[in-house]
């Protein structure tokens, strides 16, 4: 299958600072990235489509102005969370697209003090 | 609204017996489905894909699909300890411009008894 990549795999920052997560995919080009957030023990939630060259949708409820991403490259995709507060803390998961089957990196579980 | 129902378990099989994991999703706009597992702290692996209705067999695993009864299971033959995870039944649709999105269930937690 499709590798993608994340980094970093864990971070700790404090409450109003700005946190940014790589996602790449290192073997293929991916025109379509897409961002997860899990909590504990409840399911994958889509907060946000990333198209290279062309500004990201967001699903209903995900603040855009918080959550910035940025779809730079056809291998480069970066979310940052900008104002962190601990509500923010979750399992931050991206997604890539091949054809017809979806890969997710590996994760980056952000914890706000 | 776009919905994926799983049982959540947790099930529980011995060691070697096979494992029955289901799934009903409510949108008939549904083309293509997918199996995750989800081991603890870790994200998603995708594990099967099926497009059609039937059986399609992947070593110890088997995805069945019905779309006449909007139904998706997937079978673990000769069940291991390290098949213990959640697995997570994600139908997709695909809209006009030819992209597709994934509707998670909230996944069923298989748990294998040595």
């Amino acid at each position: 299958g499709a590798v993608v990549s994340q980094h970093p795999s864990r971070v700790i920052c404090k409450s109003g600072t700005s946190v940014k997560i790589e996602c790449r995919s290192l073997d293929f080009q991916a025109t379509t990235m897409f961002w997860y957030r899990q909590f504990p023990k409840q399911s994958l939630m889509l907060m946000a489509t990333s198209n290279e060259g062309s500004k990201a949708t967001y699903e209903q409820g995900v603040e855009k102005d918080k959550f910035l991403i940025n779809h730079a490259s056809l291998t480069l995709s970066t979310l940052t969370v900008t104002s962190a507060h601990p509500e923010d803390s979750s399992f931050y998961i991206c997604s890539a697209r091949v054809p017809d089957e979806q890969y997710f990196g590996p994760g980056t579980r952000l914890t706000v003090t | 609204q776009k919905e994926v129902e799983q049982n959540s378990g947790p099930l529980s099989v011995p060691e070697g017996a096979i494992a029955s994991l289901n799934c009903t999703y409510s949108d008939r706009g549904s083309q293509s489905f997918f199996w995750y597992r989800q081991y603890s702290g870790k994200s998603p692996e995708l594990i099967m894909s099926i497009y059609s209705n039937g059986d399609k067999e992947d070593g110890r695993f088997t995805a069945q699909l019905n779309k006449a009864s909007q139904y998706v299971s997937l079978l673990i033959r000769d069940s291991q300890p390290s098949d213990s995870a959640t697995y997570l039944c994600a139908p997709a649709a695909y809209s006009g411009a030819g992209s597709y999105q994934l509707t998670f269930g909230k996944g069923t937690k298989l748990s294998v008894i040595p």
